[in-house]
């Protein structure tokens, strides 16, 4: 079992610019989750999907955006880049398993915005 | 006022001695995780409670639900400890994670 992983690992963009991200989850789970955790800080919550549907969001702008492919498999997508946007990106995946919800989380993508 | 508070923020210790880090919330959760990050980024669950206590190796996570507090002690401290070890909780009705700021913990040999 590979586990959740992540592409790119690093990934660096200019301002304006759009990017995306894309995740692989662990073998027989079903629910994908997106954090970006900025540097010195703890993760913050993009967004959830499930059966290809965004299921829950944080308090991200509409420039965030995702996908749920029906192999499970998942992209970020983020538009018109920002500075502010540098960040560590982590995708974690998971599986209802008697009402609790286990997250697996991936290497992340490191992604620098000049 | 975050909701998931950790602390120390920044902690050092010398090898072989206890470790402590606390962790309070403000919400009513479902379960509560502790994880471990090293530099580069990488996240590893290390436990998922949601009553009593849990042991690992030399790792032991306690959670008081009636407190609303969770601790994560480790013994016999090694350098190869040395990352941020993070607070994160479920709600009680959500799906998501909602995380502590960390502790970053330097263990000196």
């Amino acid at each position: 079992d590979a586990g959740v992983t992540q592409s790119p690992t690093h990934l660096i963009k200019t301002r304006g610019q759009q990017v995306t991200l894309r995740c692989s989850p662990k073998s027989g789970h079903d629910t994908v989750s997106w954090y970006q955790q900025a540097l010195g800080q703890g993760p913050q919550f993009i967004f959830q999907y499930y059966e290809e549907e965004e299921r829950q969001r944080g308090n991200f702008p509409d420039r965030f955006s995702g996908h749920q492919f029906p192999n499970y498999s998942s992209e970020l997508n983020v538009n018109a880049l920002l500075l502010g946007d540098s960040a560590l990106y982590l995708c974690a995946s998971s599986l209802v398993d008697r009402g609790r919800e286990t997250q697996y989380f991936g290497p992340g993508t490191r992604l620098l915005v000049l | 006022k975050n909701e998931v508070e950790q602390s120390p923020q920044n902690l050092t210790a010398q090898e072989g001695e206890f470790i402590t880090i606390n962790c309070s919330y403000s919400v009513g959760i479902s379960a509560l995780h502790w994880l471990q990050q090293h530099p580069g980024g990488g996240i590893v669950s290390l436990f998922m409670l949601s009553s009593g206590k849990k042991k690992h190796g030399r790792l032991i996570a306690t959670i008081n639900i009636q407190e609303k507090h969770s601790s994560l002690h480790i013994t016999a401290s090694h350098p190869r400890d040395s990352a941020v070890y993070i607070c994160a909780v479920f709600k009680a009705a959500g799906n998501k994670l909602t995380f502590g700021g960390g502790t970053r913990v330097l263990v000196k040999p």
